[in-house]
């Protein structure tokens, strides 16, 4: 069945400085990867979501590769700030089927 | 838009009472439910996947008799815990995806924390 790898579990930066968060897939025919963002206690929230035919999309300061061929993706943020600490979680679909797999998550935190 | 809601957010039970958990989407159609639990520091496990209309699809090790799921809208599905235990204490999450445009997308709802005494 389709797998998601992501890494790293724990990511510590610098406010102002740059956090990337990378998941791995297995299932080639994955088209779909979305990022979702989780505080403490609360729900996951979709921050920014990618389909295979684009290579990289970008909002603001959150951006997301695609590497299709490697079948892997990443989460960028770029001058991060405090209330940029939380879970953070990639996921892909298992194709023909109608769920997502989720990455077992990166807790990020903003030192100030 | 793509609003889910979840009720109740909190829920303390005695051992062996049964509890329900509604999920609602609010501003669209929901074909596809899906419920989640998460403990602690963990990450979402899929529980079942719901279609408006048919019989849930349960993930592998999810008692389907304990963990009962009706998804009788294209706006609400129900999970139902039976004759709950301490073990069932958890975070249950639903998420709603829709047709069309929303068709990929899986919108969260704020989760039930369920406490089983």
């Amino acid at each position: 069945g389709e797998n998601v790898e992501q890494h790293p579990s724990t990511l510590s930066v610098q406010e102002g400085d740059s956090a990337v968060i990378k998941c791995t897939y297995s299932d080639s025919a994955s088209n779909y990867f979305p990022w979702y963002k989780q505080e403490l206690g609360k729900r996951p929230q979709l921050i920014i979501d990618i389909r295979s035919n684009v290579g990289e999309k970008k909002d603001q300061r959150i951006a997301v590769t695609l590497n299709k061929t490697a079948k892997h993706f990443s989460l960028h943020i770029t001058e991060t700030q405090p209330e940029d600490s939380a879970v953070y979680f990639c996921a892909a679909p298992i194709q023909g089927a109608q769920k997502l797999v989720f990455g077992q998550g990166t807790r990020l935190t903003i030192n100030p | 838009g793509a609003v889910v809601s979840q009720h109740p957010s909190r829920v303390i039970c005695k051992s062996g009472t049964s509890v329900k958990i509604e999920c609602r989407s609010l501003d669209f159609q929901a074909t596809t439910m899906f419920w989640y639990r998460q403990f602690p520091k963990q990450s979402l496990m899929l529980m079942a996947t719901s279609n408006e209309g048919s019989k849930a699809t349960y993930e592998q090790g999810v008692e389907k008799d304990k963990f009962l799921i009706n998804h009788a809208s294209l706006t609400l599905s129900t999970l139902t815990v039976t004759s709950a235990h301490p073990e069932d204490s958890s975070f249950y999450i639903c998420s709603a995806r829709g047709a069309g445009a929303l068709t990929d997308t899986q919108y969260f709802g704020p989760g039930t924390r369920l406490t089983v005494l």
